[in-house]
C-alpha cells in the first residue's frame, strides 16, 4: 500500500529565507510523485512532478525536488521565500509501471512567510 | 487554467437533508474525481468516474452517491447529510491516469456546512 507522510503541519520561515517542506513516501513500486500548492481559497495547483529521469525537478515559482530513492523522501525547496509562497503544500504519490489512477496525498504542511 | 467549475461554492443545510453538489468541466477530460478535504488528512477521494455512466467508489464513499450522465458533468450527491460530512469538497478530471504522469486538475472546491 501506498502513503504519504509530511513532517511537520505548519512550516514558517522568513522572507528571503530557504524553504524546506518534508515528503517521505512508502510504495512497493518505484512511484510517480507530486507536489501541489494550494492557496486561500482555491483549489490545487500542480507545482511539480516526478516521472522518470532526472532525480531533481524544477517547477513552478522558483520550486524545485529531488527523489532520494535510497531515502524515500521527495522533499520540496525553494532559496528564498516569497510573502506570496504562503499557501498550503500536498505531497502526492501514484503507483507507477504498473499503471493504476490512485492519487494518494499526504496532510498538507501550511507555509506561513514572515516580513 | 483548466475549465473546471464546481456549484454551488458555499452551502450551508440541516442533518438530514439531500444535497447534490455539481462539477462542470469544458476540456472533454474522461476521468473525473470527487475529494474531501479536512484539516490533518489532506484530500480522500470519495468517487471517481472513466466515463458516461461508468463509476467507481473511492476510500471513503461512504454516505455518498455519484452521477454521470454527460462528460462534461459529475455530480455528487449526499442521500441524508450528517454533520461529518461537513467537510471542502474538490472534484478534480485528468486525461488518463493509467498513464502515471497524468496530471490532476482541480476545481475551486465547494465548502458545506451540515448543522
Amino acid at each position: 500500500a501506498q502513503s504519504v507522510t509530511q513532517l511537520g503541519s505548519h512550516v514558517s520561515v522568513s522572507e528571503g529565507a530557504l524553504v524546506l517542506l518534508r515528503c517521505n513516501y512508502s510504495s512497493s513500486v518505484p512511484p510517480y510523485l507530486f507536489w501541489y500548492v494550494q492557496y486561500p481559497n482555491q483549489g490545487l495547483q500542480l507545482l511539480l512532478k516526478y516521472t522518470t529521469g532526472a532525480t531533481l525537478v524544477k517547477g513552478i515559482n522558483g520550486f524545485e525536488a529531488e527523489f532520494k530513492k535510497s531515502e524515500t523522501s521527495f522533499h520540496l525547496t525553494k532559496p528564498s521565500a516569497h510573502m506570496s509562497d504562503a499557501a498550503e503544500y500536498f505531497c502526492a504519490v501514484r503507483r507507477a509501471n504498473t499503471g493504476g489512477f490512485k492519487t494518494i496525498f499526504g496532510a498538507g504542511t501550511r507555509l506561513f512567510v514572515k516580513a | 487554467d483548466a475549465g473546471i467549475t464546481q456549484s454551488p461554492r458555499h452551502k450551508v443545510t440541516e442533518t438530514g437533508t439531500p444535497v447534490t453538489l455539481r462539477c462542470h468541466q469544458t476540456e472533454n477530460h474522461r476521468y473525473m474525481y470527487w475529494y474531501r478535504q479536512d484539516p490533518g488528512h489532506g484530500l480522500r477521494l470519495i468517487h471517481y468516474s472513466y466515463g458516461v455512466k461508468d463509476t467507481d467508489k473511492g476510500e471513503v464513499s461512504d454516505g455518498y452517491s455519484v452521477s454521470r450522465s454527460k462528460t462534461e458533468d459529475f455530480l455528487l450527491t449526499l442521500e441524508s447529510a450528517t454533520s461529518s460530512q461537513t467537510s471542502v469538497y474538490f472534484c478534480a478530471i485528468s486525461e488518463s491516469p493509467e498513464r502515471g504522469t497524468d496530471t490532476q486538475y482541480f476545481g475551486p472546491g465547494t465548502r458545506l456546512t451540515v448543522l
